[in-house]
């Protein structure tokens, strides 16, 4: 048990570029959830995934993110044509269906310059 | 719906007192209730949950909370504060009938010790 891995670490891009996040989760949890978090916030829930399908998604989540989860195993979340307030860092977790209290990564922190 | 509120940003407290902080939360249906750690440029660890067992629920680090229905309060304690102790913690709710334990958090409350 690796842990939920996230790439990269750290992401700059300029406004307007699209961005593309990856998750690995736990290799046994069959759930899989994005969230955000801004500076001096808590996460905030974006999308969520039971295997390869994307059963909840956030007003948050406008149409320039998309994410996938082919085959119910890594995750991708993309944003297209960044804003600067697409700044944040975004998180990965993981749980099995029943579990509360799931285990996060260490987060993608993107900066639009 | 639900909701959780930390009152206060920041709190302070001197190596070795007793830390307090405090989470009251809104929740239409039974809650399950958690506490995360985050420290600089991390992700969240979990500290402890709450899910309608015992009302007192110990968690790693010394840290424990209480679970008061009647208070609607998650209040995380720990008897003596270690300078690893600073931090950002956030409570969190879920609803305990969803179908998805999507978590809801509140804003944090930073930790600093001081020697």
């Amino acid at each position: 048990d690796t842990g939920v891995s996230q790439d990269p670490r750290h992401k700059i891009t300029k406004r307007g570029q699209n961005v593309t996040f990856r998750c690995d989760p736990i290799s046994e949890h069959n759930r899989l959830y994005w969230y955000r978090q801004t500076l001096g916030q808590g996460p905030e829930f974006l999308t969520y995934f039971q295997n390869e399908a994307q059963l909840e998604k956030s007003r948050l989540l406008s149409d320039r993110f998309s994410a996938e989860r082919p085959k119910g195993s890594f995750s991708t979340l993309e944003i297209q044509r960044t804003e600067q307030g697409d700044s944040a860092m975004y998180l990965c977790a993981s749980s099995s269906t029943g579990d509360y209290g799931y285990t996060f990564g260490s987060g993608t922190r993107l900066t639009v310059v | 719906a639900q909701s959780v509120t930390q009152l206060g940003s920041h709190v302070s407290v001197s190596e070795g007192a007793l830390v307090l902080l405090r989470c009251n939360y809104s929740s239409s249906v039974p809650p399950y209730l958690f506490w995360y750690v985050q420290y600089p440029n991390q992700g969240l660890q979990l500290l402890l949950k709450y899910t309608s067992a015992a009302t007192l629920v110990k968690g790693i680090n010394g840290f424990e909370a209480e679970f008061k229905k009647s208070e609607t309060s998650f209040h995380l304690t720990k008897p003596s504060a270690h300078m690893s102790d600073a931090a950002e913690y956030f409570c969190a709710v879920t609803e305990s009938t969803g179908a998805n334990s999507k978590l809801t958090f509140g804003k944090g409350i930073t930790l600093s010790v001081r020697p």
